[in-house]
């Protein structure tokens, strides 16, 4: 059955660097969202994005967040100078045309010490 | 009001037991309703997708949609000790929108 798949299961960063996550989504699915949980609370929507630009994003993804599709396979969450409070697991999901479910994939743990 | 509300349990029952498991929403806006269910520091993964009010049934998982009320359930039969996970509720407003999810429910179900 196909998948999201998300690389790397686990990312440890010093505050301040830049991170790169990334994501290959199901292959015939043209909507493509990142959405973070931190530890304990609610799955929170960041980014949508569909046709190569950005549809819709959340007051959490700020200048410090860029997405991209840089081939036809990947999707990528960069945080160009990352917090503390950006530690969290971040969610990549992806969905086709028609009936709209989103599937998610495994997500990222993100530690920014 | 938050826009989402469930019910964060704990709850724990006997295997084999019948789970209910509800939501709450404010929006009306809302149309398409869905089920996921996530395993500890696992992403959520898919059980039940359906539009506007009524019930579907998949396997042992029933969900139930009152718009008029602003109520969800999933309802879960013959409940298995692998059922033990956090059942988020979530919410869009149309089909390619983003997804709104609830806080969870966690779920025990005991051998």
């Amino acid at each position: 059955e196909p998948e999201v798949t998300q690389t790397p299961s686990h990312q440890v960063t010093q505050m301040g660097q830049e991170v790169i996550l990334r994501c290959v989504p199901i292959s015939n699915h043209l909507y493509f969202y990142w959405y973070r949980q931190i530890l304990g609370q609610k799955v929170e929507f960041l980014v949508s994005f569909y046709n190569n630009e950005i549809s819709e994003k959340s007051e959490i993804f700020d200048d410090q967040f860029s997405v991209e599709r840089p081939d036809g396979s990947n999707f990528t969450l960069k945080i160009r100078s990352t917090k503390l409070e950006d530690s969290a697991m971040y969610f990549c999901a992806s969905s086709t045309t028609g009936y709209n479910e989103q599937f998610f994939g495994p997500g990222t743990r993100l530690t920014v010490l | 009001q938050k826009e989402v509300e469930q019910d964060p349990g704990p709850l724990s029952v006997p295997e084999g037991a019948i789970v209910s498991l509800n939501c709450t929403y404010s929006n009306s806006a809302f149309q398409y309703f869905m089920w996921y269910r996530q395993y500890s520091r696992k992403g959520p993964e898919l059980l039940m997708y359906t539009y506007s009010s009524g019930n579907k049934e998949d396997g042992r998982f029933t969900a139930q949609v009152d718009k008029s009320s602003k109520y969800i359930s999933l309802f879960i039969r013959d409940s298995q000790p692998s059922d033990s996970a956090t059942y988020l509720c979530a919410m869009q407003k149309t089909s390619y929108d983003k997804v709104i999810f609830g806080p969870g429910t966690s779920l025990s179900v005991i051998p």
